[in-house]
């Protein structure tokens, strides 16, 4: 079965310091990864995916995560962050169960900006 | 397009009580899915359905019951109502859910409050 681990369930950070949030998983197969962004009162957006290829995935709003396979993890950067990245981020895995897509999300990590 | 949407976006139940969460969505998707978002929990997926009149249980799926009579509508039944059912319900929805790593596009989420 697969699964994920997000270590970090809240962290605060002052506007323009870097940001880290770890995501590790595990499935002994192909997996898709993905990092999802709620923003207060609102749905799940998309900040970025990883298929395959280069493991150093851009995506929206000058975030970027890695794959690094050898350590079954995705962590998510910023190099700088600001107010209005005050948010929830979720990681899942993806793979495929029965033919269709079993997507399986970690416990989200709260990220507080203070200006 | 409307993308995803849901209603009602907040309800009150008491206990015993029935009622459906409406969810729909233009995009022709086939795959649509619901999930419950708890503290501290994440996201876990409830039921899913992969076409008209086809559809699967998912982590959590006691408690609840959904159809799906047509590609564009996935309601969620809750016929008696309990406080653990007290929660965020996001409806979701992907293209075919046959390729791994497929987009879910996120419905704006019903907040229901069990007494």
């Amino acid at each position: 079965a697969q699964s994920v681990s997000q270590h970090n369930h809240h962290v605060i950070l002052s506007e323009a310091a870097s940001l880290e949030l770890g995501c590790n998983y595990s499935y002994g197969g192909t997996v898709n990864l993905f990092w999802y962004v709620q923003y207060p009162g609102q749905h799940l957006q998309l900040l970025l995916k990883y298929f395959s290829g280069d493991p150093l995935v851009k995506g929206i709003k000058g975030f970027e995560a890695e794959f690094i396979k050898s350590k079954f993890s995705f962590n998510l950067r910023k190099p700088s962050v600001q107010w209005s990245d005050t948010a929830e981020y979720f990681c899942a895995v993806n793979s495929l169960s029965g033919g269709y897509q079993k997507v399986t999300f970690g416990t989200g990590t709260k990220l507080q900006v203070i200006p | 397009n409307a993308g995803v949407t849901q209603t009602p976006k907040f309800q009150v139940l008491k206990t015993g009580q029935s009622m459906t969460l409406q969810c729909a969505q233009d995009m022709n998707h086939e795959y649509m899915s619901w999930y419950r978002q708890d503290p501290g929990m994440g996201l876990r997926l409830i039921h899913y359905s992969v076409g008209a009149g086809i559809t699967d249980q998912g982590e959590v799926p006691n408690g609840y019951n959904v159809s799906r009579s047509t590609t564009e509508d996935f309601p969620l039944r809750l016929l008696s109502a309990a406080p653990s059912q007290t929660s965020v319900y996001f409806c979701a929805s992907s293209y075919s859910g046959q390729v791994v790593g497929e987009t879910q596009y996120f419905g704006p989420g019903t907040r229901l409050l069990v007494l």
